[in-house]
């Protein structure tokens, strides 16, 4: 157990529809890291947060976007769903900025039909 | 921009047998290297971790990693497989002291041990 807590496990829903991940980094962890993973694009860094702040983007799609809160935990949020997004979207968490080792939740599978 | 590569896509291995899984970066400047494994329907979990120091870095496990700088390679390997190492392995970079985290990841190799 890293720590990470992610939720929900698995997400099931449809074309065009709107989906909230959420994530809670390790107790004392500042900084929030969002990746997806898939079968064609292997694992990819979407956004990175660090005590409420956007820090980095990667290959984060416009209809995505994420926030962390005052308290740290942090939620990802997937609008206007399509086919290609089904995904296990992985949330790490590491003390500072520059993430010199991260810890990874458990996932949340999402599939979009 | 920075690419991780790794040679191999999927290894099959009998019990006993002894690992090598290579992993080749780009990227000009100094990175901090990582090695995570993938057991099935799992998160991702630390192998092992180079920052700097002695270039062989031991990890969880009986893994360890070789850093060779002048070839920007990071190899792993462990002596003698169990078939509980059956896993995805990924290398991933990220730059040292960068202003950014954020881990790049390599395509993954599946390792299958046969028992």
């Amino acid at each position: 157990d890293s720590g990470v807590t992610q939720t929900p496990k698995h997400l099931i829903t449809a074309t065009g529809q709107r989906v909230t991940l959420r994530c809670s980094p390790r107790s004392g962890d500042l900084s929030v890291y969002w990746y997806q993973q898939s079968l064609d694009q292997g694992l990819q860094f979407l956004i990175q947060y660090y005590n409420g702040e956007e820090r980095a983007k990667g290959n984060i799609l416009e209809r995505f976007s994420a926030q962390q809160f005052p308290d740290l935990h942090s939620e990802l949020n997937l609008s206007s769903l399509e086919l290609g997004d089904s995904a296990l979207y992985f949330c790490a968490s590491s003390v500072t900025p520059q993430g010199e080792t991260q810890y990874f939740g458990p996932g949340t599978r999402l599939l979009v039909l | 921009a920075q690419s991780v590569s790794q040679h191999n896509h999927h290894v099959i291995l009998s019990e006993a047998a002894s690992l090598e899984l290579g992993c080749n970066y780009s990227y000009g400047g100094t990175v901090n290297l990582f090695w995570y494994v993938q057991y099935p329907g799992q998160h991702l979990q630390l192998l092992l971790k180079y920052f700097s120091g002695d270039p062989l870095v031991k990890g969880i496990k009986g893994f360890e990693a070789e850093f060779i700088k002048s070839k920007f390679s990071f190899n792993l390997r462990k002596p003698s497989v169990q078939w509980s190492d059956t896993a995805e392995y990924f290398c991933a970079v990220n730059r040292e002291r960068g202003s950014q985290g954020n881990l790049i990841f390599g395509k993954g190799t599946k390792l299958s041990v046969k028992p």
